[in-house]
């Protein structure tokens, strides 16, 4: 049973309008947060966090909300940019003594129309 | 300052065959992990490593053995490999457990 997901699969978005990508998840306990972005034939980079104590985080085109009582997570990217096309995982942790670990959710994968 | 490499980029093998996946980072991290990415599936923990010595199962350990003799490799053995186990994997490291961890480019896998 997925406890993290991304239910778009793909989404396309013209350059320079706000991209929204979904996650929702469903372990209460999660208390962390993360967005990766993913080029082809290269590894996962860290895009941008947030801690369950808060519910908005911004870093400059890039803002993820948080929404505990729906466990749901946003990221919004704006504006986009071609350069943004990539796939984005949402990943989770929970804390579990000294090992806590990331679950993710299967991608979503963006395309920023010039 | 490299980060994150893993040894080889892409490898071949047949049923049965064993090999070794070499993963090397210079941030001095104490966490390492093994992740497995197949289509339609994100990432799959598949064993990690909380600081030298020290190993644990994830997700989906089994067909696969580490081992971190040195905090800064982390090596992941397929003992005899299934076609199942066609896969890209990848290898993080963070300096705080589960938070952000930095990838390697990953080695592309196919077992006929």
């Amino acid at each position: 049973d997925q406890q993290v997901k991304q239910n778009s699969p793909s989404l396309s978005v013209q350059e320079g309008r706000i991209s929204i990508l979904n996650c929702d998840y469903t372990n209460s306990m999660f208390d962390y947060f993360l967005w990766y972005k993913k080029y082809p034939a290269e590894g996962p980079t860290f895009l941008i966090s947030i801690s369950s104590i808060k519910d908005k985080n911004e870093d400059g085109r890039f803002t993820v909300f948080l929404n505990k009582s729906a466990k749901h997570l946003s990221l919004h990217i704006v504006p986009s940019q071609p350069g943004d096309s990539a796939v984005y995982f949402c990943a989770a942790s929970a804390s579990s003594g000294s090992a806590r670990q990331l679950t993710f959710g299967s991608g979503t994968q963006l395309t920023v129309l010039p | 300052n490299a980060g994150v490499t893993q040894t080889p980029k892409f490898r071949v093998l047949k049923t049965g065959q064993s090999m070794t996946l070499l993963c090397a980072q210079d941030m001095n991290h104490e966490y390492m992990y093994w992740y497995r990415q197949d289509p339609g599936m994100g990432l799959r923990l598949i064993h990690y490593s909380v600081g030298e010595g020290t190993t644990a199962k994830g997700e989906v350990p089994d067909g696969y053995n580490v081992s971190r003799l040195k905090k800064q490799n982390f090596l992941l053995g397929l003992e005899s490999a299934a076609p199942s186990q066609t896969s890209v994997y990848f290898c993080a490291s963070s300096s705080v457990a589960g938070l952000k961890q930095f990838f390697g480019p990953g080695t592309r896998l196919t077992v006929l």
